[in-house]
C-alpha cells in the first residue's frame, strides 16, 4: 500500500512551457485535493474533486487545470508556467467518511 | 468563511522542555481540526484531529491538543520536546463543505540540544 504518490519530486521549468504534475492513490479514496506551499504561506487549496468526472476550483485555481478520469488519478496541469507558479505542490486524499486527509511527499517546481 | 492563525512563526525550545504552539481559528459551524507536522523536504504527516467528544486529544508521538471553543483555539502540547521534533507545524480546520481543509501559516520548532 503505497499511499499518495507524487512524480517527479523536482522539476525545473522555463516561462511558458507546460507541465502535468501526476498524483496517485492507492486507497480507493473518492476524495483529492491538489494545494500548493510557499514560505510563511501555509497551504492554499488549487482544485479538489470529490470524485471521477468531478472537478472543483479551490481558493488559487488560475494557471492551472485538472482532471479526474479514474478513482485514483488526479493530474494537475500548468499550461504556461509563470515564475509566480514557483511552489511545492502537495497532493492530497481522503475517505468518504473521514475528514483527515493523507498527502504526498510533494513536488517542488522552480519556474524561471 | 473559515481561517486559520498560527501566531508563532519560530519557536525554539530546549530538549527535554514543554511545548505549547498556538492555533486560533475562525469557523461558522462546529469545526473539525487538525494538527499536522512537516518534516524538511517531506511531506506532511497527521498529528491529531479534533471531531467532536472529548475535548483533549491525544495524537502521536506524545503530543495532544485541546480545543476550547470560548476561546477558539486548538493548542498543541508536549510535555517534554526531542529534538526530533524539530519541524514545522500546521494547525488546519474543516468543515463538511467537501472537507476542503484551511491551513495556517505554520510555525518552525527548533529545538537546541
Amino acid at each position: 500500500n503505497a499511499g499518495v504518490t507524487q512524480t517527479p519530486k523536482f522539476r525545473i521549468l522555463k516561462i511558458g512551457q507546460s507541465m502535468t504534475l501526476q498524483c496517485t492513490q492507492d486507497m480507493n479514496h473518492n476524495y483529492m485535493y491538489w494545494y500548493r506551499q510557499d514560505p510563511g504561506m501555509g497551504l492554499k487549496l488549487i482544485y479538489y474533486s470529490v470524485g471521477a468526472g468531478i472537478t472543483d476550483k479551490g481558493e488559487v485555481p488560475n494557471g492551472y487545470n485538472v482532471s479526474r478520469s479514474t478513482t485514483e488519478d488526479f493530474p494537475l496541469r500548468l499550461e504556461l508556467a509563470a515564475p509566480s507558479q514557483t511552489s511545492v505542490y502537495f497532493c492530497a486524499s481522503r475517505t468518504d467518511r473521514s475528514y483527515e486527509q493523507y498527502f504526498g511527499p510533494g513536488t517542488r517546481l522552480t519556474v524561471t | 468563511a473559515q481561517s486559520v492563525t498560527q501566531p508563532d512563526i519560530h519557536i525554539t525550545v530546549s530538549e527535554g522542555a514543554s511545548l505549547e504552539l498556538r492555533c486560533n481559528y475562525s469557523y461558522g459551524a462546529t469545526p473539525y481540526l487538525f494538527w499536522y507536522v512537516q518534516s524538511p523536504g517531506q511531506g506532511l504527516q497527521l498529528l491529531l484531529k479534533y471531531f467532536s467528544g472529548d475535548t483533549l486529544v491525544q495524537g502521536i508521538k506524545g503530543f495532544e491538543a485541546e480545543f476550547k471553543r470560548s476561546q477558539s483555539s486548538f493548542n498543541l502540547r508536549k510535555p517534554s520536546v526531542h529534538w526530533s521534533d524539530a519541524a514545522e507545524y500546521f494547525c488546519a480546520v474543516g468543515g463538511t463543505s467537501y472537507g476542503k481543509l484551511t491551513f495556517g501559516q505554520g510555525t518552525i520548532l527548533t529545538v537546541h540540544p
